[in-house]
């Protein structure tokens, strides 16, 4: 598509429901990226894609949090049984993944607000 | 490791007032230097960027110019106005292959009154 797309833009769940964002990278983007982002909070890194393997998952910040990308494209992050502390933006952004990240940067989508009630 | 520190908010204006967000860098090698922009409820969108010393990005009547020499990246705009308000990200992101993950500031709120 012409943008990343995200889905669904906003999101109410109970605590202890499993949860999956969507992210749809601009076509032909390579390179995928999820973070977080708190009230008032900075961004915060959770894992990065390059074609469907995570090379860094560094930032996924405990096994309650997971996420797959398929055939290139979409990615999915699923949260497990949600914790209030998990209420943020998830943002997602995509790359061409052909190092001119340095040189264009990233295309971020308009995130997801997940409020775990 | 790399890291940028920019000035904490919010930075409070009077439509008209002169802008400055400082943001200093910390990186091995010669990053490219951004600005992200985020308005209420919104992403992130690339408001200006900067790949080698002594360039100067500018978008939308804002201005940084990258400054090796005391690692600075300082945002500026002459003149604001309401529709400003939003929170400001500088950005750094190494260059070449295997280095895609940058490294972001912690945002600065920018509230601009009429």
């Amino acid at each position: 598509g012409a943008g990343v797309s995200q889905s669904p833009s906003n999101k109410v769940t109970e605590k202890g429901k499993d949860v999956e964002l969507r992210c749809d990278p601009i076509s032909g983007h390579t390179a995928l990226y999820w973070y977080r982002q708190s009230l008032g909070q900075g961004l915060e890194f959770l894992i990065y894609f390059q074609g469907n393997s995570a090379p860094d998952k560094s930032g996924l910040p405990s096994d309650r949090f997971s996420a797959e990308r398929t055939g290139g494209s979409v990615s999915t992050l699923t949260i497990q049984r949600t914790q209030q502390e998990d209420s943020a933006v998830y943002l997602c952004a995509s790359s061409s993944g052909t190092g001119g990240e340095g040189y264009y940067g990233y295309t971020f989508g308009s995130g997801t607000r997940l409020t775990v009630v | 490791g790399d890291s940028v520190t920019q000035m904490e908010g919010p930075v409070t204006l009077s439509e008209e007032a002169f802008l400055t967000i400082n943001c200093t860098y910390t990186a091995t090698g010669y990053p490219s230097l951004f600005w992200y922009v985020q308005y209420p409820g919104e992403g992130l969108q690339l408001l200006l960027k900067a790949t080698k010393a002594d360039d100067k990005g500018s978008n939308k009547g804002f201005e940084a110019t990258y400054r090796k020499e005391t690692t600075s990246f300082h945002l500026e705009k002459g003149s604001v106005q309401v529709s400003d308000s939003a929170v400001y990200f500088c950005a750094l992101f190494p260059k070449g292959r295997g280095s895609y993950i940058p490294t972001f500031g912690r945002g600065t709120s920018l509230i601009v009154h009429p």
